[in-house]
């Protein structure tokens, strides 16, 4: 069945550096991808998607990476900030489809 | 309004009790969805709206659970005889239209907590 998962549970990074949160997903007909932030007691905070037909898209501080081939998606953000920290959110949607699969999230933690 | 509203913000209630949770979408978003959240998952789907209509509700974990649409704007959530595995947050999503590429934008949620 669909099924899209997190490589990394959790992950601490030095303000100032890059992060990279991997997700792989499982669904070959999956056909847009979005990515979200959550912060304590909030809800799911949109920050970038992609549709199938690209690899990369780039937003401000962020860029998110889609390889198909091995059905693996990304999400780098750069020099981080205390303000990054958070639970980040794969989530995917296939063709034709009409709700968000998400997977179990990847707490980053940025330390001072 | 500018964003998806969700109310109550927080709910307690004894368990065996019914309870409506309510979403006013971002204006003219014709497409609304149910997630729900427990403590430290994942959202879980729950039902998809369409205007009024609810061409997927494959996500509702029992017959307690129901959710209607009036005026293609605002959504109710009803949990009927409440346990305390209800107890999770219920976060509601708007877009434009369904479908793939178009952004899902969520609420705050209303945190239910069940006793």
């Amino acid at each position: 069945g669909e099924n899209v998962g997190l490589h990394l549970p959790t992950l601490s990074v030095q303000e100032g550096d890059n992060s990279i949160i991997n997700c792989a997903y499982s669904n070959s007909a999956s056909d847009y991808f979005i990515w979200y932030k959550q912060e304590s007691g909030k809800g799911p905070q949109f920050i970038i998607d992609i549709r199938s037909n690209m690899d990369k898209r780039q937003g401000q501080r962020v860029t998110v990476l889609l390889n198909k081939t091995v059905k693996h998606l990304s999400l780098q953000i750069a020099a981080t900030q205390p303000g990054d920290s958070a639970v980040y959110f794969c989530a995917e949607m296939g063709y034709g489809a009409q709700k968000l699969v998400f997977g179990q999230g990847t707490r980053l933690t940025i330390n001072p | 309004g500018a964003g998806v509203s969700q109310s109550p913000s927080n709910k307690v209630t004894e368990k065996g009790k019914d309870v409506e949770l309510r979403c006013d979408p971002i204006s003219g978003h014709t497409a609304l969805y149910w997630y729900r959240q427990r403590l430290g998952q994942g959202l879980e789907f729950l039902i998809y709206f369409q205007g009024n209509s609810a061409p997927d509700k494959s996500g509702l974990p029992s017959d307690r659970f129901s959710a209607e649409r009036t005026g293609e704007s605002v959504s109710t959530l009803t949990i009927q005889r409440t346990q305390q595995e209800d107890s999770a947050v219920y976060l509601c999503a708007s877009s434009l239209v369904g479908g793939s590429g178009n952004t899902i934008y969520f609420g705050e949620g209303s945190w239910l907590t069940v006793v």
